[in-house]
């Protein structure tokens, strides 16, 4: 069965420190990746997806990167950080062809970041 | 407008009620339809996808689609204490990623 890994689990980060949270997926090859973003009280805001190594799409301009080294692996990253990056951050994945959208997402259990 | 509206606030029932919620979406030429779950700290987790007008079951949840009226809803029966939680809609519009609405908050009250 596939299996969805994301760390760490919470972080707390000064301003203008780097960051980088890490998301691997098992027992499924080239899968399509997401990283989301879950302000307090807020939806979920997509921030970059991948369909394959090193393919990354940003969705929203800002101060943060993604990559893919390898085929199941991805990475979220910034040089500094502000306080509006503070959320919850959350990795995904989905099988890459989707079959007329058959399959939904799933999700790590997400990286709670708190920029102070 | 926005891909996929949930507008509803926060909804309170009596544990053991039934509890409804419902969702619009705008891409008509969407062909997946599902149903998150959320706990309050946890990420989102799958609870029902529904692909055909008309209901799906699936023990206590219900989701309902209706693609001439663009929307999709889901109804717990039996409504438990555990079922606290926010519910995200989630549509698989035309590029094939994955929209969700904002979530409602649903609060079963022992």
């Amino acid at each position: 069965s596939q299996t969805i890994h994301q760390w760490p689990a919470t972080l707390v980060q000064p301003v203008g420190s780097p960051l980088s949270l890490e998301c691997t997926v098992e027992g499924t090859s080239n899968p399509n990746l997401y990283w989301y973003r879950q302000a307090a009280g807020r939806g979920l805001q997509l921030l970059f997806y991948s369909v394959g190594i090193g393919q990354i799409s940003s969705e929203v301009p800002q101060n943060l990167s993604a990559s893919r080294p390898q085929d199941r692996q991805f990475i979220l990253s910034s040089k500094k950080l502000l306080l509006s990056d503070s959320g919850f951050y959350l990795c995904a994945w989905s099988p890459s062809e989707l079959r007329r959208g058959q399959y939904g997402y799933t999700f790590g259990s997400g990286t709670r970041l708190t920029v102070v | 407008q926005k891909e996929v509206e949930q507008n509803s606030g926060p909804l309170s029932v009596p544990e053991g009620a039934i509890a409804s919620l419902n969702c619009t979406y705008s891409d008509r030429v969407s062909q997946s339809f599902f149903w998150y779950r959320q706990y309050s700290g946890k990420s989102p987790e799958l609870i029902m996808s529904i692909y055909s007008n008309g209901d799906k079951e699936d023990g206590r949840f219900t989701a309902q689609l209706n693609k001439a009226s663009q929307y999709v809803s889901l109804l717990i029966r039996d409504s438990q204490p555990s079922d606290s939680a926010t519910y995200l809609c989630a549509v698989n519009p035309r590029n094939n990623r994955l929209a969700f609405g904002k979530g409602n908050q649903v609060v079963v009250i022992p």
